[in-house]
């Protein structure tokens, strides 16, 4: 069974620009979560979208958005990159967004410059 | 504003001897929590979880104990070994149906053969 997978691994982008992450789940699964981890503020969760709908939110500005698209694939977008937003970016992937069910996936390294 | 708070940054042990990692809550609406065991470049992988309504689970060798009234919680690992050298991270949700997950900073556990 292949697990949570995460593209690009690692990015590398000019301040101001934007940028698109992008989280396949396990298949079957319909709850997709995306978390910041900085070394500063540890994991801090962004959103969760379940069947294509977001289901909740985390305290991030507007930059920070997100969609699940029919076949539960997630993308997460920073538009207007700060040197701030350098992190791991991390989604979780489970059947019903039961979190004891998540697995994560081996998250997106962004580096902002 | 950090309402789960690990506020060891690093715990070392011997081989063979117990390791207790501790996280403290502020929010008392939290009716789930669990931990999390994480390797550098690689996701977290879930470790063992407990509802509010119990005060310990045990899973081998990990058992976790929650203290309501303290707003604590603890993980208990006996006996440590050096694979379980990683960076642990207790979270909170406000139930086991949400992906939305408050993470601890986390604790860097070092188990010394």
């Amino acid at each position: 069974k292949a697990g949570v997978t995460q593209t690009p691994r690692y990015l590398i982008k000019t301040r101001g620009q934007q940028v698109t992450l992008s989280c396949s789940p396990i298949s079957g699964h319909r709850s997709v979560s995306w978390y910041q981890q900085t070394p500063g503020q540890g994991l801090q969760f962004l959103f969760e979208y379940f069947s294509e709908t977001q289901r909740n939110k985390g305290n991030f500005p507007g930059r920070f958005s997100g969609r699940q698209f029919s076949n539960s694939r997630s993308e997460m977008n920073v538009s207007t990159l700060e040197l701030g937003d350098s992190a791991l970016y991390l989604c979780a992937s489970s059947f019903l967004g039961v979190a004891t069910e998540a697995f994560f996936g081996q998250g997106t390294r962004l580096t902002v410059v | 504003d950090q309402q789960v708070k690990q506020n060891s940054p690093s715990l070392s042990v011997q081989e063979g001897r117990i390791s207790i990692l501790n996280c403290d809550y502020t929010n008392s609406m939290f009716d789930y929590f669990l931990w999390y065991k994480k390797y550098p470049a690689e996701g977290p992988t879930f470790l063992i979880s407990i509802s509010s309504i119990k005060d310990k689970n045990e899973d081998g060798r990990f058992t976790v104990f929650l203290n309501k009234s303290a707003k604590h919680l603890s993980l208990h690992i006996v006996p440590s070994q050096p694979g379980d050298s990683a960076v642990y991270f207790c979270a909170a949700s406000y139930s086991s149906n949400t992906g939305k997950l408050i993470f601890g900073q986390g604790t860097t556990l070092q188990v010394k053969p």
